[in-house]
């Protein structure tokens, strides 16, 4: 299984505060992923990075903001939460494919987030 | 954009045959096809390039139609394992590494 963590798992918290989601790798994988999972709604890109300190939007990048300073740590900080943040949050990691294509995505066990 | 699945969800009976359908509005340069049990985290099944085809490790291929931007994951002679939540991925050629998923289809497998 490929090393990949994120912290914490569960959290619940109130509307305004800040929250800061983190995802640690030991692959040394360059491209490292944030995405949210709804009912409905499948998995959505939120933010990724293509390297230390090189990141990009996704789909749903309102609202939230990263930050890479390593390799191997990926935070994901939600400045004040809302209600409709409430969703499941997954890490991913991955490579350049052979045809440099993006490589099969390893992905985290998750991090269910509860905004109250 | 989101690429769009078909169909949302199917049943099938157990040695039954299906396809899943994801399609594009973007020139592609990659699709991936991802599965999902409940309460877990999605597994990579398979990437494909260029109007290749590909197969899985199970009785499960793909294929991808670059012209059409359109993919199609066949499952054959499927097996209770399969049941779960597949998922398509797609990379547009003017955004290397930037993954967007498909909102799922539900697959169920019964004995």
């Amino acid at each position: 299984d490929a090393g990949i963590t994120q912290s914490p798992r569960h959290k619940v918290t109130e509307t305004g505060t800040p929250v800061t989601l983190r995802c640690h790798q030991t692959e040394n994988h360059r491209y490292m992923y944030w995405y949210r999972q709804d009912p409905g709604h499948g998995l959505r890109l939120i933010h990724y990075s293509y390297g230390v300190k090189d990141t990009d939007k996704g789909e749903v990048s309102d609202g939230y903001s990263v930050s890479r300073s390593k390799t191997e740590d990926f935070l994901l900080t939600l400045e004040s939460a809302t209600s409709s943040q409430t969703s499941v949050y997954f890490c991913a990691i991955s490579d350049s494919g052979l045809a440099g294509e993006t490589g099969e995505l390893f992905f985290g066990e998750g991090s269910r987030l509860t905004v109250l | 954009q989101q690429p769009v699945q078909s169909p949302q969800a199917v049943i099938l009976r157990e040695g039954e045959d299906a396809v899943i359908n994801c399609s594009s509005s973007k020139a592609l340069y990659s699709v991936h096809w991802y599965r999902q049990k409940h309460g877990e985290a999605p597994v990579f099944l398979m990437i494909l390039l260029k109007g290749g085809e590909q197969k899985g490790h199970e009785k499960i291929s793909a294929s991808f139609n670059e012209k059409k931007q359109q993919s199609s994951l066949y499952l054959t002679a499927s097996q209770l394992s399969y049941s779960g939540t597949y998922f398509c991925g797609t990379e547009g050629k003017d955004s290397s590494y930037k993954l967007i998923f498909g909102s799922g289809t539900r697959l169920l497998v019964r004995p």
